[in-house]
């Protein structure tokens, strides 16, 4: 299979720093995307990344190592409507798979 | 531009009844998605299309779920007979090449089948 690993649920507050682990298996890996899902809504698009390294979009970054099989997002500077699911997923080719996604609640 | 479009927004439907979810794809893109998204089995991608011509529909649960894509701006997804397993949200997603692959995705159908 083409498992694809996250924490369920994180907690943090607003203002802080948190950072979102995703672990998948590298056999036939193409790119990895991170998504946003607000409860009720569609996801929608925060970052690629196909080569080692960090991203940095504003207050999103996210990183790869391919040989590890490994990306995290981090979130800066949270705020409260960061409150949202994130998903990380995998494009295998011709195959595209998504994580269980973590939810995460930001603290006033 | 609009965005994606799906159709209907919600459908409830009886157990054996046919269901056909509606999708139109962002103008220009040439890849479509359909996904269906559940508490249990989060967001699964069911089968995708480029240029109209389905590549990989290995996601499709059994027989009774089919998808067409006519033309370039039509896509359609179609149970028949509906069982109550099937309630979910399926989203229609849409990308075009040399986009980094990001993917649009519509505002879902959620489907509940009694």
């Amino acid at each position: 299979g083409q498992n694809i690993d996250q924490p369920t649920e994180m907690t943090a507050t607003e203002g802080a720093i948190v950072q979102i682990n995703c672990t998948y298996q590298t056999s036939g890996f193409n790119g990895l995307f991170w998504y946003q899902q607000h409860a009720g809504e569609a996801p929608t698009f925060l970052s690629y990344n196909v080569l080692d390294g960090l991203e940095e979009k504003g207050r999103f970054s996210s990183f790869l190592s391919r040989s590890k099989g490994y990306s995290y997002l981090l979130l800066k500077e949270l705020q409260m409507k960061d409150s949202a699911s994130y998903l990380c997923a995998v494009n295998y080719g011709q195959n595209f798979v998504f994580g269980p996604g973590t939810r995460l609640s930001v603290l006033p | 531009d609009a965005g994606v479009i799906q159709s209907p927004r919600h459908e409830v439907t009886e157990m054996g009844q046919e269901v056909t979810l509606r999708c139109k794809p962002i103008s220009g893109h040439d890849y479509l998605f359909w996904y269906r998204q559940t508490m249990m089995r989060g967001l699964e991608l069911l089968i995708y299309f480029n240029n109209n011509v389905p590549i990989d529909d290995s996601g499709m649960p059994e027989d009774r779920f089919s998808a067409k894509m006519p033309n370039a701006s039509f896509s359609t997804l179609k149970i028949q007979p509906s069982e109550p397993r099937d309630s979910a949200v399926y989203f229609c997603a849409s990308t075009q090449t040399d986009s980094s692959y990001e993917q649009y995705f519509g505002p879902g159908t959620r489907l509940t089948v009694t």
